[in-house]
């Protein structure tokens, strides 16, 4: 198993341009997580699918940040416009529905200058 | 404070001693979780204990739980230079089909050869 794989690994932009994380969970899984990790604020849950349907958005910061589910195995979360302040490291994770332990991927590190 | 705290912040040991981490949490919980994550990494499933479970061994780990106290410990025997890494505890006090795992913001040990 290939497990949960997320591109690009680093992405560096400028203030304002839009940026698209990408993420393939496991084959099989139902459920999928997006989180966002900094130094200050720790692990944060930003929205989680279950089945491909968007189940609790509350996480996430503010409407610039929307994230998509249109099939089973790709999942994308999308800033528009990024600012200094979303520069994090950001991991998507997925679980079996009926499992209690998630799968996470190695994360996109996120720099906006 | 929020769901799922560790400490400490940071411990530093010797190859070979035992290391002790501990995590509070301030809601009813379903299972704990502890979860590793080496630098630069995704986070990886170390042990669940249920809530009705008070200890259990997973190789050189022991996680014990206390739900009158609300708190957890984690203990590393026999640490190897190769445990270096972060771990969080992780608590899911969710119910119905509203699955999510809220995460400490972790402990960073280091063991030294």
């Amino acid at each position: 198993d290939a497990g949960v794989i997320q591109s690009p690994r680093h992405e560096v932009t400028e203030m304002g341009q839009e940026v698209t994380l990408r993420c393939k969970p496991i084959s099989g899984h139902n459920s999928l997580f997006w989180y966002r990790q900094t130094m200050m604020r720790g692990l944060e849950l930003l929205i989680y699918f279950n089945n491909n349907v968007p189940i609790d958005d509350s996480g996430m910061p503010e409407d610039r940040f929307s994230a998509k589910m249109p099939n089973a195995s790709f999942s994308t979360l999308k800033i528009q416009p990024s600012e200094p302040r979303d520069s994090a490291v950001y991991f998507c994770a997925s679980r079996y529905t009926g499992g209690d332990e998630q799968y996470f991927g190695p994360g996109t590190r996120l720099t906006v200058t | 404070s929020q769901q799922g705290e560790e400490d400490p912040q940071a411990l530093s040991i010797q190859e070979g001693e035992n290391a002790t981490m501990n995590c509070s949490y301030k809601t009813s919980i379903n299972n704990l979780q502890w979860y590793r994550q080496n630098s630069g990494r995704g986070l990886v499933h170390l042990i669940l204990i249920r809530s009705n479970e008070r200890e259990k061994h997973s190789g050189r780990l022991r996680v014990t739980l206390d739900t009158s106290k609300k708190s957890s410990s984690l203990l590393i025997t026999a640490s190897r230079a190769a445990d270096t890494a972060s771990y969080f505890c992780a608590t899911d006090a969710s119910g119905g089909s509203n699955y999510k795992l809220t995460f400490g913001k972790g402990t960073l040990l280091t063991v030294n050869p």
